[in-house]
């Protein structure tokens, strides 16, 4: 099975407005981290916020909010005011401790922001 | 944040030559590290996990042989494409850990990535 899965391959957004980038994932082990990820055509992966699974407020990091819903198992990535530089991929992943820490990604998304 | 440089950031080889690129952690110690492969418009996938001072070990159907990781220093690890093949063109990615006092709290720092070609 998927550990994480994003089901939007691509998102158009107009600038100025808020976005929301699915991800919902898969795992038993109770203590994992929830990460976003942009990789602009560079391809350098810029890490954008976390989120712990015993946390209890959603993380917010400036225009970048994770909307965490550990019941439902999602982790969304909500961009408030969209800006042109923007336009990305993004990538949800997810660390489990009990798997040594190594990462699993998503097949991510592909953000337009269209002015 | 912490830096994780890699060397060289593009590289094109002829086939049947091997490429070696290094990846560094510039102001921590890193006792582990991951090699990633992209292809284009696809997620990263893990090749393999690199551990300081031992043998790295490897994710299902990526090829030991073909892909030789040294992790000699706490602040070096090296991917050696082996007898290149334009089929492993690819984007490499790595990534080194810094060990923080809780598993969860451990942090997970990219490389900018090394573009290969392969003719």
């Amino acid at each position: 099975a998927q550990k994480i899965t994003q089901t939007q391959p691509g998102m158009f957004v107009q600038e100025k407005e808020a976005v929301t980038l699915d991800c919902t994932y898969d795992t038993s082990d109770p203590s994992y981290g929830l990460f976003w990820y942009k990789q602009p055509s560079s391809g350098e992966m810029i890490f954008l916020i976390y989120q712990g699974s015993y946390d209890q407020q959603n993380a917010t990091e400036g225009r970048y909010s994770l909307n965490f819903q550990k019941a439902r198992k999602s982790a969304n990535l909500v961009i408030s005011a969209s800006q042109l530089g923007d336009s990305a991929m993004y990538f949800c992943a997810m660390r489990e401790v009990n798997t040594g820490n190594q990462f699993y990604f998503g097949t991510g998304t592909s953000l337009t922001v269209i002015p | 944040g912490a830096v994780v440089s890699q060397h060289p950031s593009w590289v094109i080889c002829k086939s049947g030559t091997s490429v070696k690129i290094e990846c560094r952690s510039l102001d921590f110690q890193a006792t582990t590290m991951f090699w990633y492969r992209q292809f284009p418009k696809q997620s990263l996938m893990l090749m393999a996990t690199s551990n300081e001072g031992s043998k790295a070990t490897y994710e299902q159907g990526v090829e030991k042989d073909k892909f030789l990781i040294n992790h000699a220093s706490l602040t070096l690890s090296t991917l050696t494409v082996t007898s290149a093949h334009p089929e492993d063109s690819s984007f490499y990615i790595c990534s080194a850990r810094r060990v923080a006092g809780a598993p969860l709290d451990d942090e997970q720092f990219f490389g900018p990535g090394t573009r290969l070609t392969v003719l």
